[in-house]
């Protein structure tokens, strides 16, 4: 059964700090990762997408992929109280699986 | 609004009630999914549907839920006989058609099922 693990928090990190958050998955035949941001209440809202090894920098996030070690990460930068909310990591292996998503991870940034 | 509409936004049912929800992909997507998120939980996914046809209901539970995506009109995701395990909050998303990548999929609202 393919797996997507996150640590589910909360991370709490001060305002402006960097927060890190973490994501590990078991389909090795995974090719496509995303991260979406949900506040409570609310929908998924896609933040970023990365498809190749490395780093893939957009504004303040930096999504970092590792296919050998089966993980990726999302990098916030310059944290904002805004950006409180879970963050949820998801994976596909081809255009026509569905999406598997981890169970989020809950960032809370104190002002 | 261009983006993914579902309704009704919330929906309240008794027990052994019929639940319909509702959902129009973003214009010029033709894939619809249903995920469903359990209170504290992550989003599970449950049907992949293109049009008039069922890709993927691996994570449809074997009874009483059912969807379909025809030809007119929007996505339906009907739940029969209604418990209260079946409490959550149920998206909907769609995606354009397919690369050779795992497309990009863009969620709506939600709909919030709370069963009394």
């Amino acid at each position: 059964q393919k797996e997507v693990e996150q640590n589910s928090g909360p991370l709490s990190v001060p305002e402006g700090a960097i927060a890190s958050l973490n994501c590990t998955y078991s389909d090795r035949g995974s090719q496509s990762f995303f991260w979406y941001r949900q506040y409570s209440g609310k929908s998924p809202e896609l933040i970023m997408s990365i498809y190749s090894n490395g780093d893939k920098e957009d504004g303040r996030f930096t999504a970092q992929l590792n296919k050998a070690s089966q993980y990726v990460s999302l990098l916030i930068r310059d944290s904002q109280p805004s950006d409180s909310a879970t963050y949820l990591c998801a994976v596909t292996s081809s255009g026509n699986t569905p999406l598997v998503f981890g169970k989020g991870t809950r960032l809370s940034v104190i002002a | 609004n261009a983006g993914v509409m579902q309704n009704p936004r919330h929906l309240v049912r008794r027990r052994g009630q019929e639940a319909r929800l509702r959902c129009s992909p973003m214009k010029g997507h033709s894939h619809v999914y249903w995920y469903r998120q359990l209170p504290e939980e992550g989003l599970k996914f449950m049907v992949y549907l293109q049009k008039e046809n069922i890709i993927d209901e691996s994570g449809m539970p074997k009874e009483r839920f059912s969807a379909e995506f025809p030809k007119e009109g929007p996505s339906i995701l009907r739940i029969q006989q209604v418990v209260r395990g079946d409490s959550a909050a149920y998206f909907c998303a769609s995606s354009p058609t397919t690369s050779g990548f795992g497309n990009t999929i863009y969620f709506g609202e939600g709909s919030w099922l709370t069963v009394v």
